[in-house]
């Protein structure tokens, strides 16, 4: 499967503990993006990577939530704490960075629960 | 006011109906408009992009009115498949690559 890809697909977890989730993008993206989707909503962006570097973030992503792509290809979402409001889908897209139109092909997304 | 609104439906039609669906936008200075489809507890993905002088592929055709700031999408001959909730999409200028989404609107077509 040469797709976006993400791991887990599930989680649940109790409120206060630490989460990490991992995305895998299609090889050759160089640009990588997480997003936040919760029941009934629209995915709302939260942090974006060309390469390595971190070059925009959401108003979204309080300090709790840190995301990293050490060798520009896959990329992990740290969330410390956990809240019941983190609770949402989190999906990560991945697009090739060039040309007039970037399309973004997002990954499976990864469900946390937080009890 | 939201950055991108639609009308969440559902909207409910048979087989072989036409349906409309509706979106507005709020900043004036975005330049790249989209229709992506989400299929329940599956990721978004690319539907059609949105010109300024309209496009159409298929059954589908998506409508740009930028001094209304104003998308639309038509489906004609719907069919079972197409049951969906479909999300109007805007790039943002000030992130230069985040999309923003509508909530999204639900269309369900029945036998």
């Amino acid at each position: 499967d040469t797709g976006v890809s993400q791991n887990p697909r599930h989680k649940i977890t109790k409120r206060g503990q630490n989460v990490t989730f991992r995305c895998d993008p299609i090889s050759e993206h160089n640009r990588l993006y997480w997003y936040r989707q919760t029941l009934g909503q629209g995915p709302e962006f939260l942090t974006y990577f060309q390469n390595e570097a971190q070059l925009e973030k959401s108003r979204l992503l309080s300090d709790r939530f840190s995301a990293e792509r050490p060798k520009g290809s896959f990329s992990t979402l740290e969330i410390q704490r956990t809240e019941q409001g983190d609770s949402a889908m989190y999906l990560c897209a991945s697009s090739f960075g060039q040309g007039e139109f970037d399309e973004q092909f997002f990954g499976p997304g990864t469900r946390l629960t937080v009890l | 006011r939201k950055e991108v609104e639609q009308d969440p439906g559902p909207f409910n039609v048979p087989e072989g109906a036409t349906v409309a669906f509706n979106c507005t936008y709020s900043n004036s200075a975005s330049q790249s408009f989209f229709w992506y489809r989400q299929d329940c507890r599956k990721e978004p993905k690319l539907l059609m992009s949105v010109y300024s002088s309209g496009n159409e592929d298929g059954r589908f055709t998506a409508q740009l009115n930028r001094a209304s700031q104003y998308i639309s999408l038509l489906i004609r001959d719907s069919k079972l498949s197409d049951s969906a909730t479909y999300l109007c999409v805007v790039l943002s200028n000030q992130a230069g690559t985040a999309l923003i989404f509508g909530k999204g609107t639900t269309l369900s077509v029945s036998s």
